[in-house]
């Protein structure tokens, strides 16, 4: 079946610095989300990308959807503390099904 | 006007038991999924359901069911609980059609003992 593998596992970031993570799929993806899920808490739709070579920017989000729909991106400039928590992607198939990657877990060191 | 609502939000259970989950979507949404989240880990699909037929199963074993009501509300039920059922149950809803990701409820912790 469909995987979706995310790196880095962890990311430890000074609060201030920019970073990046990324999703990777080994088949064409129709369609890639992406949710924040809090410590203690579930998963909050972030976005969704659709095209290929799909760039989108939320505040200090950027997301990308690579030019064969194989692969994704989240990049967060100027890390706050209220950055914390586990990035996820998840590949939506027919149905409605999502596939999410195991997570991408955000500390932020003040 | 209310998100998706689930209950109860913690339940503890002894091995062999039997367990019942219940969802309520947000108003207007016909559509929802269950999905498993074993800590440390992304949710897992179980089920989706829509217009109440199932229209979607994950890799769960049979002792996995679910059902959808005529007011769009859902309940899972799983039997012959085993410890590794031991997972926090996410119930999502989304608009029929819609371009927008899932709207996730804030789960139901099950503790199998």
């Amino acid at each position: 079946g469909q995987q979706v593998m995310q790196i880095p596992q962890y990311q430890h970031v000074q609060e201030g610095e920019d970073f990046t993570t990324y999703c990777n799929s080994s088949t064409t993806l129709s369609n890639i989300q992406w949710y924040k899920q809090r410590p203690g808490g579930h998963p909050v739709f972030l976005i969704q990308l659709v095209k290929s070579g799909e760039v989108k920017k939320q505040k200090r989000l950027t997301f990308q959807f690579g030019e064969a729909k194989k692969n994704s991106s989240l990049h967060i400039t100027a890390t706050q503390t209220t950055d914390v928590g586990t990035y996820f992607c998840a590949a939506r198939a027919a149905g409605n099904k999502l596939t999410f990657g195991g997570g991408t877990r955000v500390l932020v060191k003040p | 006007d209310a998100g998706v609502t689930q209950s109860p939000t913690h339940l503890i259970k002894t091995r062999g038991q039997h367990v019942t989950l219940r969802c309520s979507p947000i108003s207007g949404h016909k559509s929802v999924s269950w999905y498993q989240q074993v800590l440390g880990q992304g949710p897992q699909f179980i089920f989706q359901y829509y217009e109440k037929e199932e229209r979607g199963r994950g890799n769960f074993p049979d002792r996995f069911s679910a059902r959808q009501f005529p007011n769009y509300s859902s309940e899972l039920n799983v039997n012959a609980l085993l410890l590794g059922d031991s997972a926090l149950y996410l119930c999502a809803s989304i608009e029929t059609g819609g371009s927008y990701g899932y709207t996730f409820g804030s789960g139901t912790r099950l503790t199998v003992v």
